[in-house]
């Protein structure tokens, strides 16, 4: 299988607890990207990497988060002192570069924090 | 604000009729639009696009219209099958300085009725 993987694909955590999450992408895609979703929405961009270089980040993404590619291939993505609100579905997309590119995404990481 | 929008939160269609899920856009400078269909427990999966140049582009039974002065589009699948009951997310893109921003609709359940 050549598509994007993330894993743990579920996490149960306390309120308080720390929390990261893996993607791996399609190999030769130099573009990643982090979306949170939540029941009844859609998927909300989070950060996005060219590379190993974060070149975006979300108002949505608080200080408690932080995200790495410190290869240019897989990424983390952390979260720290997790809150209830922060219980949603975690999508990693990854992108070859183009003018008008397609996101594929990766089967996402279900967060429940209690 | 919600840039795009899908207002029809689920949809019945019975097998072999034609399916039209619609999607609204406030923003006059995305200029490339996207479906997605999701499975529960899946991850988004990448359906079909178009360019703002287009008005229209066919894949098979998936065929999306772009209507660009009333900023909608939407997505009909003839015939439609019991398979394709799932999630479908209109998203939408702007370049910016770094790449494409993609912003996504909060989705429409399909049903298809054997």
């Amino acid at each position: 299988d050549t598509g994007v993987s993330q894993d743990p694909r579920h996490k149960i955590t306390k309120r308080g607890q720390n929390v990261t999450f893996r993607c791996d992408p399609i190999s030769e895609h130099n573009r990643l990207y982090w979306y949170r979703q939540t029941l009844g929405q859609g998927p909300e961009f989070l950060t996005y990497f060219q590379n190993e270089a974060q070149l975006e980040k979300s108002r949505l993404l608080s200080d408690r988060f932080s995200a790495e590619r410190p290869k240019g291939s897989f990424s983390t993505l952390e979260i720290q002192r997790t809150e209830q609100g922060d219980s949603a579905m975690y999508l990693c997309a990854s992108s070859l570069q183009a003018f008008q590119e397609t996101q594929y995404f990766g089967p996402g990481t279900r967060l429940l924090v209690l | 604000d919600q840039q795009v929008k899908q207002n029809s939160p689920s949809l019945s269609v019975q097998e072999g009729r034609i399916s039209i899920l619609n999607c609204d856009y406030t923003n006059s400078m995305f200029d490339y639009f996207l479906w997605y269909k999701k499975y529960p427990a899946e991850g988004p999966t990448f359906l079909i696009s178009i360019s703002s140049i287009k008005d229209k582009n066919e894949d098979g039974r998936f065929t999306v219209f772009l209507n660009k002065s009333a900023k909608h589009l939407s997505l009909h699948i003839v015939p439609s099958q019991p398979g394709d009951s799932a999630v479908y997310f209109c998203a939408a893109s702007e370049r910016d300085n770094y790449g494409q921003n993609f912003v996504f609709g909060p989705g429409t359940r399909l049903s298809v009725l054997p």
